[in-house]
């Protein structure tokens, strides 16, 4: 089965700084890759995803992700923070099984 | 707009008592997946449906869970002699074609007294 980890289950960062959220993932077969975005009593929306093209995916809301399969690694960066991204971000992977597997979540908070 | 539709958004509840939930799709979803997602969890695979074959469940769905998409289009979700320990969201979400992302609904808060 497939596993993603998402390292650290809050992340605080200042409005405007650097955010960085990471995932790494478990697959024996090339994966699809997808990072979502869920803000209090929604569901998940789709921020941005990775279906073996490029490796570096650019997604909504400023948002990015590099694909680094020697890393098994789906890391999403922002390179500048904004109050309205304070939200809970999952990382998923999927492969041809179509089941998708979710990590467990960061919390960001984005300090005025 | 995902397109994804879920009805209620919340439920209270005795325990004991039987829930129903509904998940709508539009019609170009043809896989739809439940999962449910505790308070600082990510959602946990339920069962997911290939039009309106229910093509697996996860051990999480005992016995008092029951799913169907009967005409492949909405489907439901049915919690029987529900317990405290089902309050939680249930996350509705539906994959188009051979679409590999999947759209999901606003969810269903259950709370279970």
């Amino acid at each position: 089965a497939q596993s993603v980890t998402q390292l650290g289950s809050h992340v605080s960062v200042s409005e405007g700084a650097l955010v960085l959220l990471r995932c790494n993932y478990s697959s024996s077969v090339p994966p699809y890759l997808f990072w979502y975005v869920q803000y209090p009593n929604q569901g998940l929306q789709l921020l941005l995803k990775y279906t073996s093209a490029a490796t570096l995916v650019k997604g909504i809301n400023g948002f990015e992700a590099e694909f680094k399969k020697s890393e098994t690694s789906f890391h999403l960066t922002k390179p500048s923070a904004h109050m309205s991204d304070a939200a809970e971000y999952f990382c998923a992977v999927s492969d041809t099984s179509n089941q998708f597997y979710f990590g467990t979540g960061t919390s960001l908070t984005v300090i005025p | 707009d995902t397109g994804v539709s879920q009805d209620p958004r919340h439920k209270i509840t005795k325990r004991g008592q039987n829930v129903t939930f509904r998940c709508d799709p539009i019609s170009e979803h043809n896989r739809l997946y439940w999962y449910r997602q505790t308070l600082g969890q990510g959602p946990e695979f339920l069962t997911y449906f290939q039009n309106e074959a229910q093509l697996e469940k996860s051990r999480l769905l005992s016995d008092r869970f029951s799913a169907e998409r009967p005409k492949g289009s909405f489907s439901t979700l049915e919690i029987q002699r529900t317990e405290q320990g089902d309050s939680a969201m249930y996350l509705c979400g539906a994959t188009r074609g051979l679409e590999a992302i999947q759209y999901f609904g606003a969810g269903t808060r259950l709370s279970v007294l």
